[in-house]
């Protein structure tokens, strides 16, 4: 079975700042996703970045980026010049690769002040 | 774009009463999956279905019930309602080609509440 682990319950971060979220997982799949949902308070679930494990370059998508280390079973979402709108629960997910679920961390509150 | 469908967005039900969830995917999407996030927790796998077969199966209880129609959209039947049963319940859809499946899009979800 599959975990996964952020460490932060709750960040907050000064508007245009970088911020940095942490994930840990644990399993034995060699193949495998690891995406960043976000959740802002209308409880969407919308997707922010997806890693496939095999890639060893880290995907970025404009402001979000992410930092995988897979030896060390980690993925940390950064997020770069922060927005208002940045404010809401984000969390890290896990699915292998000829799988089904989804697994989930238990979430990051992140706050975006202004 | 087109995203996923669910209805209702909310619906009040009374202890053992029986709800159905439905789920539209997105279009071209043959796999759902149905999520169950009460207050304060991270979304739990319940059950998927590809190419209306079930698939795989989370921690769902015996008093739910799925399936997946020949246009590809879900329904999530719950019996005997509980008070913790009340949740935010999301449907989201992917493509699986061969034995890579894709990256899941979720619904805006349905707010079930049971009093």
């Amino acid at each position: 079975a599959q975990t996964v682990t952020q460490s932060q319950p709750e960040m907050s971060v000064q508007e245009a700042e970088t911020v940095t979220l942490s994930c840990t997982y644990d399993t034995s799949e060699n193949n495998y996703y690891l995406f960043w949902y976000k959740q802002p308070p209308s409880r969407q679930m919308i997707l922010v970045i997806r890693q496939e494990a095999y890639k060893q370059q880290n995907a970025t998508e404009n402001r979000f980026s992410v930092n995988f280390q897979k030896a060390a079973k980690s993925f940390s979402l950064k997020i770069s010049d922060s927005q208002l709108g940045d404010t809401a629960m984000y969390f890290c997910a896990f699915m292998k690769r000829a799988g089904n679920m989804l697994t989930f961390g238990g979430g990051t509150r992140l706050m975006v002040k202004p | 774009a087109a995203g996923v469908i669910q209805s209702p967005r909310h619906l009040i039900k009374e202890k053992r009463e029986t709800a159905t969830l439905k789920c539209y995917p997105i279009p071209r999407h043959d796999t759902v999956y149905w999520y169950q996030q009460g207050p304060g927790q991270d979304p739990q796998f319940l059950i998927s279905f590809y190419e209306k077969m079930q698939s795989d199966k989370g921690s769902i209880p015996d008093r739910f019930s799925a399936q997946q129609f020949s246009d590809y959209h879900s329904e999530l039947n719950m019996s005997s309602l509980e008070l913790g049963d009340s949740a935010l319940y999301f449907c989201a859809s992917s493509f699986t080609s061969g034995r890579s499946t894709d990256t899941q899009y979720f619904g805006p979800g349905t707010r079930l509440t049971v009093l």
